[in-house]
């Protein structure tokens, strides 16, 4: 079945760790996205990729950095200079063709940091 | 500023209506999205209105009106699966999506 794969669920780091989350869809869809989700706060945007090679910033890509080098592939690295890391972290994508903002999320990935 | 308000938490009985409010200040406006997401896992979308009025699909409807900045989101015939949060997310002049901090809705017997 088609979907959004995001690997690892759960992940662990030490202070001054990068660390990748993976994300992969088998969807065909164009643009993918990267939100950060913390308790009481609406999901907020760190990266987004309306096509493959290109990438734009979100609204908190400071100490986040992605590559979108295949189209089914948007990993996202959570560097060391991000102060606040621990989060829920979900990755998304969607269709042109659908409406604008009608997303496929996948099961998210739960980075804390030690 | 871009602002998204919904209440925090509500509860409801199985079998019962329940109606989830929320109201956006945003720059611009190009549509509404309600997405329900249970504990751990993926939000999926359920709603979107980009004209006043009431979208009706099964036990779920939204409801807009533009120019209150307002939407609800109605839920008939509560049943236990129906325990998530629901979030509201306004996609605004540049066609970026605002969300909500979500209301986590609690079904009792």
């Amino acid at each position: 079945d088609g979907g959004i794969t995001q690997s690892p669920k759960y992940l662990f780091r030490k202070e001054g760790q990068n660390v990748t989350l993976s994300c992969e869809q088998n969807l065909n869809h164009d643009a993918m996205y990267w939100y950060r989700q913390d308790p009481g706060q609406g999901l907020r945007l760190i990266y987004y990729s309306q096509i493959v090679n290109d990438f734009q910033k979100g609204d908190i890509a400071e100490g986040y950095s992605v590559s979108r080098e295949k189209k089914e592939s948007f990993p996202l690295t959570v560097t060391s200079a991000q102060k606040n890391p621990t989060a829920f972290y979900l990755c998304a994508s969607s269709n042109q063709d659908r409406e604008v903002g009608e997303l496929f999320f996948g099961e998210g990935s739960r980075l804390t940091v030690l | 500023g871009q602002n998204i308000d919904q209440p925090t938490e509500m509860t409801a009985t199985e079998g019962a209506i329940v109606q989830i409010n929320c109201t956006n200040q945003t720059s611009g406006f190009n549509g509404l999205f309600w997405y329900q997401q249970h504990a751990g896992e993926a939000p999926t979308f359920l709603s979107y209105n980009v004209l006043d009025g009431l979208e009706e699909k099964g036990r779920f409807s939204s409801f807009l009106s533009r120019s209150k900045g307002y939407s609800y989101l109605l839920l008939k015939e509560l049943q236990m699966k129906d325990s998530a949060s629901y979030l509201c997310a306004v996609l605004d002049s540049n066609y970026q999506l605002i969300w909500g901090a979500g209301t986590k809705l609690i079904i009792k017997p």
